[in-house]
C-alpha cells in the first residue's frame, strides 16, 4: 500500500515555506526523498534512515519519525526551481525488498 | 559520468507485439527496478533485482518480464503488450548496503509507451 503524502498540491509564492508530510499505515524503515520536474525523470534529494534522524539539501531539511511512520520534508524560502512533484519513498517493505513510493506533492513556486 | 540509460525514449506499438525496454547502468549498482508512471497513481513498482539472477515482483508485475544476466543491464519484456499498458516508464539503480538503498535511486530519463 503506498504511502500518503499530504497536500496533493500546494502553490507557493517565492520566499514561503513548505511543508509535505508522508504517511504510511506500514512500518518505516528507511526514507528517501525526490524531485521530479515536469518530463524529467525523478531526482534523489535526501535519505533518512534512522528514527529522529534529519538530513538537509540545501534549505530543504527532512524529519523522520518512525513510531508515527511519518516523515515529512521542509522547504524553507522556497525558490522557483523548488516547482515540481515530491515523492517520498520507502522500503525495505513487507518482508520482501519492495521499494515504494508515496503518492506525490504537486509544488509550484510563483514569482 | 555515472548514468542509467534506457532505450528507446518514446515507442507506440501495437496491441500483442512483444516489445523490449532496455536499461543499462555504469555505476556497479546491485540493485535495480522498473516502475510505471501513470496520473494520478505515481510511481508503482513493476520489477526489481537485487542482483544477477536474483529477481522479484513488484506491485504491478502482471505482463511484464525482466530478466538480470549482467549486472549492468535490466531489461523489461513486454510478451504480448496491451493498451493499458501505456504509460511512462522508468529503470533505476542504487547501491545496496544490507537491505538498505543507502544512496538513494539513480533513474534512467524514462521511455513513454503507448500502444494501440
Amino acid at each position: 500500500q503506498q504511502p500518503v503524502q499530504s497536500p496533493q498540491a500546494v502553490i507557493l509564492r517565492e520566499g514561503e515555506d513548505a511543508v509535505i508530510n508522508c504517511s504510511s499505515s506500514k512500518a518505516l524503515y528507511s526514507v528517501h526523498w525526490y524531485r521530479q520536474k515536469h518530463g524529467e525523470a525523478p531526482v534523489f534529494l535526501m535519505i533518512l534512515l534512522k528514527g529522529g534522524e534529519q538530513k538537509g539539501h540545501e534549505k530543504i531539511s527532512a524529519s523522520f519519525n518512525e513510531k508515527k511512520q511519518q516523515s515529512s520534508l521542509y522547504l524553507t524560502a522556497s525558490q522557483l526551481s523548488y516547482s515540481g512533484t515530491y515523492f517520498c519513498g520507502t522500503g525495505p517493505s513487507e518482508g520482501t525488498y519492495k521499494y515504494i513510493f508515496g503518492t506525490g506533492t504537486r509544488l509550484k513556486v510563483l514569482a | 559520468e555515472a548514468q542509467v540509460t534506457q532505450n528507446p525514449r518514446y515507442l507506440i506499438t501495437v496491441t500483442g507485439k512483444k516489445l523490449t525496454v532496455t536499461c543499462s547502468q555504469n555505476m556497479n549498482h546491485e540493485y535495480m527496478s522498473w516502475y510505471r508512471q501513470d496520473p494520478g497513481l505515481g510511481l508503482r513498482q513493476i520489477y526489481y533485482s537485487m542482483n544477477v539472477e536474483v529477481t522479484d515482483k513488484g506491485d504491478v508485475p502482471e505482463g511484464y518480464k525482466v530478466s538480470r544476466k549482467e549486472k549492468r543491464n535490466f531489461p523489461l519484456i513486454l510478451e504480448s503488450p496491451s493498451p493499458n499498458q501505456t504509460s511512462l516508464y522508468f529503470c533505476a539503480s542504487s547501491l545496496r548496503q544490507g537491505a538498505e538503498l543507502s544512496y538513494g535511486y539513480t533513474f534512467g530519463s524514462g521511455t513513454r509507451l503507448t500502444v494501440v
